[in-house]
C-alpha cells in the first residue's frame, strides 16, 4: 500500500459526459501528479501541482483540467469525454519534486462506451 | 514525448535465471528511476540512481548509469515468479516532470 488512494476505482461512462477523479496523497506529500496510461500511449505525464500550485504540464487536454486543494487533495476533472479517453488514470504523490521518488495510487479504469 | 526506451519490449525467463532490462534516454538528466507494475495496478517504486552514480544495489536489484551512453541497466537476480510483472524506467525531463518508457513485460516461467 504506497499510502495514495485514489476514487473511483472503476468509473463506465458516455462520450460526451464529464468526470471527476480525486486523489488523496501520501501524508505530508506537497506534489501531485497525474498519469494517463493507455495500451497505444503508453504511460502519459498530465500535469502536476505543488502545494496547490500548477508545476508542470503534460500532455494534458484542453478538455480535460485539474486542481489541488488546500488539504492537498487533487481532482481531475475528464469533460467531453470520446472513446479514446478510456485508460487508466494515476495519481502519484512525492514529498517535494519529480527528483524524488514518486508514489502511485491503485488508479482510476475509465471506460467510455 | 518518450525519453526513456525500455530493451527488450518482453523478456521470457525460468525461474531462478537473471533478468537484464535496459533503457536508453535522449536528453541530459539528473536521475533515473526503475519502476515495477503488476497488471493493471499502479507503479511501485523500484531504485533511483542519480547522474554522478554509476552502480546502485537494492536487495537482487542492480542498477547501472552510463551517461556517456545515456543508458541504464536493471539487473534481477534470481528471478522469482513474483517478479512477473512491467518495469518502467523513468527520467527527469526538467520541468518538474517524469517521461517513462514503454516498458519491458517480464514473465517468469516457473
Amino acid at each position: 500500500d504506497s499510502g495514495v488512494t485514489q476514487t473511483p476505482k472503476h468509473l463506465i461512462t458516455a462520450t460526451g459526459q464529464r468526470v471527476t477523479l480525486r486523489c488523496s496523497p501520501r501524508s505530508g506529500d506537497l506534489s501531485v501528479y497525474w498519469y494517463q496510461q493507455s495500451l497505444d500511449q503508453g504511460l502519459q505525464f498530465l500535469i502536476q501541482y505543488y502545494n496547490g500550485e500548477e508545476r508542470a504540464k503534460g500532455n494534458i487536454l484542453e478538455r480535460f483540467s485539474a486542481q489541488q486543494f488546500p488539504d492537498l487533495h487533487s481532482e481531475l476533472n475528464l469533460s467531453s469525454l470520446e472513446l479514446g479517453d478510456s485508460a487508466l488514470y494515476f495519481c502519484a504523490s512525492s514529498a517535494a519534486d519529480s527528483y524524488n521518488e514518486q508514489f502511485f495510487g491503485p488508479g482510476t479504469r475509465l471506460t467510455v462506451l | 514525448s518518450q525519453q526513456g526506451e525500455e530493451d527488450p519490449q518482453a523478456l521470457s525467463i525460468q525461474e531462478g535465471e537473471n533478468a537484464t532490462m535496459n533503457c536508453s534516454y535522449k536528453t541530459s538528466i539528473n536521475n533515473l528511476q526503475w519502476y515495477r507494475q503488476n497488471s493493471g495496478r499502479g507503479l511501485v517504486h523500484l531504485i533511483l540512481i542519480r547522474s554522478n552514480e554509476r552502480e546502485k544495489h537494492s536487495g537482487r536489484l542492480r542498477v547501472t548509469l552510463d551517461t556517456s551512453k545515456k543508458s541504464s541497466s536493471l539487473l534481477i537476480t534470481a528471478s522469482r515468479a513474483a517478479d512477473t510483472a512491467s518495469y518502467f524506467c523513468a527520467t527527469d525531463e526538467g520541468a518538474q516532470k517524469l517521461v517513462f518508457g514503454q516498458g519491458t513485460r517480464l514473465t517468469i516461467n516457473p
